[in-house]
């Protein structure tokens, strides 16, 4: 079974700080792979795609990174504000016509003034 | 939002009720979604839908019903709700093209059934 762990489960960090989050996928045949931020109470919100060429891709503060041998990628944030306070869902698309994505289950980041 | 809008937004319903859940998108994208979000489980699909009248399971299909007679609407329908689909319900569309298109989700309705 297609399979999206991401780690940590929750995250606190002071404003200014920067700050990894995991994920990694057990997914194939891959296609892309994506990190969405989820506001609370709102639909998540697309951040990067990345395919299997795509070792990093960039989102203004927020860099991903793609390594589809070893099936990991991270989420880079960079000098986190206030507004970085969300959840953060990492969702790998498996390759094919249905376009059925596998969730991961979020990481949940707390930015601190 | 790529136009994505979800009604209602809240519900609280009785066991044993139908409920309805309609989402509406204006820009006629043919793929559209139904997922669950649960505390502890990431999104969930319920059933997808690639056309007019073209709809298919996902992973947690029982107990849902959809139904798509207009491109721009998606409608989930509980048919006896009960507790356990107590939930935070998205619609969501995927752009056409390309094998790395978007995905929009809409606002989200929370469904409570008491």
């Amino acid at each position: 079974k297609n399979q999206v762990e991401q780690s940590p489960q929750s995250l606190i960090i002071l404003e200014g700080k920067n700050c990894t989050l995991q994920c990694n996928y057990t997914v194939s045949p891959f296609s892309n792979l994506r990190w969405y931020k989820q506001d609370t109470g709102r639909g998540p919100v697309s951040l990067t795609i990345m395919t299997f060429s795509e070792n990093t891709k960039s989102n203004g503060r927020y860099t991903a990174t793609l390594d589809a041998d070893t099936k990991q990628s991270s989420l880079h944030i960079t000098a986190s504000q206030l507004s970085d306070s969300a959840s953060y869902i990492c969702v790998v698309i498996e390759s094919g016509g249905s376009y059925i994505p596998t969730f991961g289950r979020g990481t949940s980041l707390i930015v601190h003034p | 939002d790529a136009g994505i809008t979800q009604s209602p937004r809240h519900k609280v319903t009785e066991t044993g009720t139908p409920v309805t859940l309609r989402c509406h998108q204006t820009e006629n994208h043919r793929y559209m979604y139904w997922y669950r979000q649960d505390p502890g489980h990431g999104l969930r699909l319920i059933h997808y839908s690639y056309g007019v009248k073209d709809t298919d399971k996902g992973e947690v299909s029982d107990g849902y019903s959809v139904s798509r007679s207009k491109t721009e609407d998606f409608l989930l329908t509980l048919e006896s709700a009960t507790s356990s689909q107590t939930s935070v319900y998205f619609c969501a569309i995927r752009e056409s093209g390309e094998n790395h298109y978007e995905q929009y989700f809409g606002p989200g309705t929370r469904l409570t059934v008491t």
